[in-house]
């Protein structure tokens, strides 16, 4: 049974077009959290939710939105989609207890823009 | 302040022998260090993790050295076998922000 489930897996789409990605977790954390992971491997956290409630907003386009219609879920939807969007992304869930908490992640959702 | 520096890049080790991945961190705030095992096609997968008030951490054939003062901690580990082929990212946080912060990546192959 997956803990933190995303998406679609891969998704191809051409430039200018909107894409959603989904993310459900059945671990009953309250923290959930977007990550972009670039070609160099690179991780880079983009949002994070607490309670439905968005605590982290990176510096990110706003053409990247994300919603938490409840604690078990935080989709992503990417508007005008660009060349640069390209990359994997990773959605991941923790408990928010007193000092850090293990995060689990979903197995990624590759975009490839063409 | 908020960068966690890791290396090496890349690591060519051989079956049995012992693997070495050091990071390096400024802001004193961290309360928690974890470190993440990612084979291709999945997502990051927790290893292990040490808080600074442990010098060392041992599970398996993985140890996390945590050194304060230098603001240093590595992750050794032991007897490494094929199947440890794989990416492996050290993190920070600090309590309170929700914010994990990744080091870059240190990329391990093992020989078989």
């Amino acid at each position: 049974d997956t803990a933190v489930s995303q998406t679609p897996k891969y998704l191809v789409t051409q430039m200018g077009n909107d894409k959603s990605i989904k993310c459900e977790q059945n671990l009953g954390h309250d923290t959930m959290y977007w990550y972009k992971q670039d070609s160099k491997k690179f991780l880079k956290i983009m949002f994070s939710y607490n309670n439905k409630e968005l605590i982290i907003n990176e510096t990110v386009p706003n053409r990247f939105s994300p919603k938490s219609p409840d604690k078990a879920h935080l989709n992503l939807h990417i508007n005008s989609l660009e060349l640069g969007d390209s990359a994997v992304y990773f959605c991941a869930s923790s408990t928010s207890g007193t000092g850090g908490q293990p995060q689990h992640f979903g197995d990624g959702t590759r975009l490839s823009i063409l | 302040q908020q960068q966690v520096k890791q290396s090496p890049q890349s690591l060519i080790v051989q079956k049995g022998g012992i693997s070495i991945i050091n990071c390096a961190y400024e802001n004193t705030a961290f309360d928690y260090f974890p470190w993440y095992q990612q084979f291709p096609g999945k997502g990051p997968a927790l290893l292990i993790a040490i808080r600074p008030d442990v010098s060392e951490k041992k599970e398996g054939r993985f140890t996390i050295s945590f050194n304060k003062s230098a603001k240093q901690f590595s992750l050794h580990i032991m007897d490494s076998q094929p199947g440890d082929s794989a990416t492996y990212f050290c993190a920070a946080y600090t309590s309170g922000t929700y914010k994990y912060i990744f080091g870059t990546g240190t990329r391990l192959k093992v020989l078989a």
